[in-house]
């Protein structure tokens, strides 16, 4: 079945370690995202791949980038990770502006 | 004022019954609204989108009020497993999409 893959489902890292979370997806969509999200809380919008045009939103901070180094895999790294970035950290691809389907997602905790 | 926004419930209903949740949105030049499923700990899953006309899916309908910037989502004949969160999205470009923080629906015995 064509699906959005996130790798790994459950990251532990320590206070300030970098991290990289990984997503994959043979639904062959151009665009690819990468969510935020906190407990009780609206998925944010951290950033988005049209092609291979990077889009930042304005209130992502700096510690966090990401990577696509083809059509089917997009990555999140996060440089410098504080305890404020543990959330669920959501993949989502769309056919150019269509509907976007989700990863399965990727709990970070840091310690 | 939030982009979207929506009644965080918890909605506690019992089974059969007939709920409906509502969502306001901000930007008047939003041209795409959905609403998603998310059960807990899960990632979201398109539930329908909204169409200007209204549009209904089995038990579900939706309503889009341009006019009052809001939409709507009933549920008909509640079932055990409609029991999670739904969210609201809203978009100006589907690009761009924002995300109510959801509302609670407990479906009970």
């Amino acid at each position: 079945d064509a699906m959005v893959i996130q790798n790994p489902r459950y990251q532990v890292t320590q206070f300030g370690k970098p991290v990289t979370l990984s997503c994959s997806q043979t639904l062959n969509h151009n665009v690819m995202y990468w969510y935020q999200q906190k407990s009780s809380q609206a998925p944010k919008l951290l950033f988005h791949y049209y092609d291979k045009d990077f889009n930042n939103e304005a209130d992502t901070p700096d510690n966090f980038q990401s990577r696509r180094p083809n059509t089917s895999f997009c990555f999140l790294d996060i440089r410098s990770p504080g305890l404020g970035d543990a959330a669920m950290y959501l993949c989502a691809t769309s056919r150019g502006t269509y509907t976007q389907y989700f990863g399965p997602g990727t709990r970070l905790t840091v310690l | 004022r939030k982009e979207v926004e929506q009644d965080p419930g918890p909605f506690n209903v019992p089974e059969g019954a007939t709920v409906a949740f509502n969502c306001t949105y901000s930007n008047s030049a939003s041209q795409s609204f959905f609403w998603y499923r998310q059960d807990c700990r899960k990632e979201p899953k398109l539930l329908m989108s909204v169409y200007s006309s209204g549009n209904e899916d089995g038990r579900f309908t939706a309503q889009l009020n341009r006019a009052s910037q809001y939409i709507s989502l009933l549920i008909r004949d509640s079932k055990l497993s409609d029991s999670a969160t739904y969210l609201c999205v809203v978009s100006s470009n589907n690009n761009d999409m924002r995300f109510g923080a959801g509302t609670r629906l407990t479906v009970k015995p």
